[in-house]
């Protein structure tokens, strides 16, 4: 399974765009890259997926170079509450029926935290 | 329900003691996961579920753990002859399983948080 690299902590402020990399050089073919986000006291929560290019949805967006040893989540104008960890993942979603896949790990993340 | 449920959510006991903790996933998803995460640290996979397959149990720390999914549903986690370092956060999360890529998403449940004394 893929190990991923992220940043420890991200320090940001509201209205600011952020930008996450994630690290992961030895990717497979089969690959996605999937993020989550954590609240304290929560369970993580899937924010976005891609393969390859880049992919938007209505809270981020997924940058990933041809190479794809590494990917970039961006989210546009922070709020307060979006203070959270931000876990990078690797893994192939069409194998979810098999063991790769649900041996996810998820890695310490990245804790983002938004200033007023 | 609409989510991914799971009790209890918190849960002291002492060391020795046997726990259970139980998890329901979303009504149809085949697919069921145990995690781990302790203080200020990331997920542990434990064990995954798929179906009526048998269980990848290749996570569980040792042979204190044990999981079952009953008719591919509801799923217990028991910890036996519990340790202190036992203490953590222990999340579920189920998904539906397919070709597609997002099909795979996983849901989570709030947690149980286990504290052993």
């Amino acid at each position: 399974l893929a190990k991923t690299t992220q940043p420890i902590s991200m320090d940001s402020y509201e209205g600011q765009e952020v930008n996450i990399t994630c690290s992961h050089n030895n990717i497979a073919t089969n690959d996605y890259i999937t993020w989550y986000q954590q609240f304290p006291s929560q369970g993580p929560r899937f924010i976005i997926q891609g393969y390859k290019t880049k992919v938007t949805n209505e809270v981020a967006s997924l940058f990933i170079p041809a190479d794809r040893k590494s990917s970039t989540l961006s989210l546009p104008r922070v709020s307060l509450s979006d203070t959270a960890v931000y876990y990078c993942l690797v893994g192939d979603p069409a194998n979810a029926g098999g063991t790769s896949y649900g041996k996810l790990t998820f890695g310490q993340g990245t804790i983002l935290t938004v200033h007023p | 329900g609409a989510g991914v449920s799971q009790s209890p959510s918190n849960k002291v006991t002492e060391k020795g003691k046997d726990v259970e903790l139980r998890c329901d996933p979303i009504s149809g998803h085949t697919a069921l996961y145990w995690y781990r995460q302790s203080l200020g640290q990331g997920l542990e996979f434990l064990i995954y579920f798929q179906g009526n397959s048998a269980p990848d149990k290749s996570g569980l720390p040792s042979d204190r753990f044990s999981a079952e999914r009953t008719g591919g549903s509801v799923s217990t986690l028991t910890i036996q002859r519990t340790q202190q370092e036992d203490s953590a956060v222990y999340l579920c999360a189920s998904s539906l399983v397919g070709q597609g890529a997002l099909v795979s998403e996983q849901f989570f449940g709030p947690g149980t948080r286990l504290t052993v004394l």
